[in-house]
């Protein structure tokens, strides 16, 4: 079975600042990590990926994540944030790449300040 | 047209009703599962198909039904409708390239 738990249900950054949203997953097969992102009333868009070729990922919008097997984390960074980030950001895991049920974290709403 | 569609965008209804939402899909995927968003319980998964002759339960059923008309159709179904399916739902496909979600129906049941 597979979970995530996303630490922080909210982070407040300044403008300019760095963004880190924090994502642990637990698996019994290798994972494959996802990040999406919500921007208010709109759907899900994917950020990126982890499908165990390379440890560090980078995604759209100058946005990247690494994965780190031993501390079972898939934190997601950028190194200065933006007022058009503020979104809220999904982490989710599957047993498979692309062909299993995904399965998401709570979710962190970024706040962004000028 | 979007890849997957989802009718309707927004619904309210009565306490007790039966609704039904659709997911049609132009992918030609397999794979077809329905969420349902919460604030601060993030998405979780209500039921999924893998083929048309493939349902399966998720972690939170209860309440919920579904129909897999064909490859492209994926309904789900609140057999009588309780205040708390309030929420935003989402449907979704995948195959080997990736998901790919609806725009998502916002339920309120009153």
């Amino acid at each position: 079975a597979q979970s995530v738990t996303q630490l922080g249900s909210h982070v407040s950054v300044s403008e300019g600042a760095l963004v880190l949203l924090r994502c642990n997953y637990s698996s019994s097969v290798p994972p494959y990590l996802f990040w999406y992102v919500q921007y208010p009333n709109q759907g899900l868009q994917l950020l990126l990926k982890y499908t165990s070729a390379a440890t560090l990922v980078k995604g759209i919008n100058g946005f990247e994540a690494e994965f780190k097997k031993s501390e079972t984390s898939f934190h997601l960074t950028k190194p200065s944030a933006h007022m058009r980030d503020a979104a809220e950001y999904f982490c989710a895991v599957s047993g498979s790449y692309n062909t299993d049920k995904l399965i998401f974290g709570t979710g962190t709403r970024l706040q962004v300040f000028p | 047209d979007a890849d997957v569609t989802q009718t309707p965008r927004n619904r309210i209804t009565k306490t007790g009703k039966r609704i039904m939402l659709e997911c049609s899909q132009t992918k030609g995927h397999d794979r077809m599962y329905w969420y349902r968003q919460d604030p601060g319980l993030g998405l979780r998964l209500i039921y999924y198909s893998f083929d048309v002759k493939d349902i399966n339960k998720g972690e939170i059923s209860d309440g919920y039904s579904v129909s897999r008309q064909a490859q492209a159709k994926f309904s789900l179904s609140l057999e009588s409708a309780i205040p708390n399916q309030t929420a935003l739902y989402f449907c979704a496909t995948s195959d080997l390239y990736g998901y790919t979600f609806g725009s998502g129906t916002r339920l309120t049941v009153v």
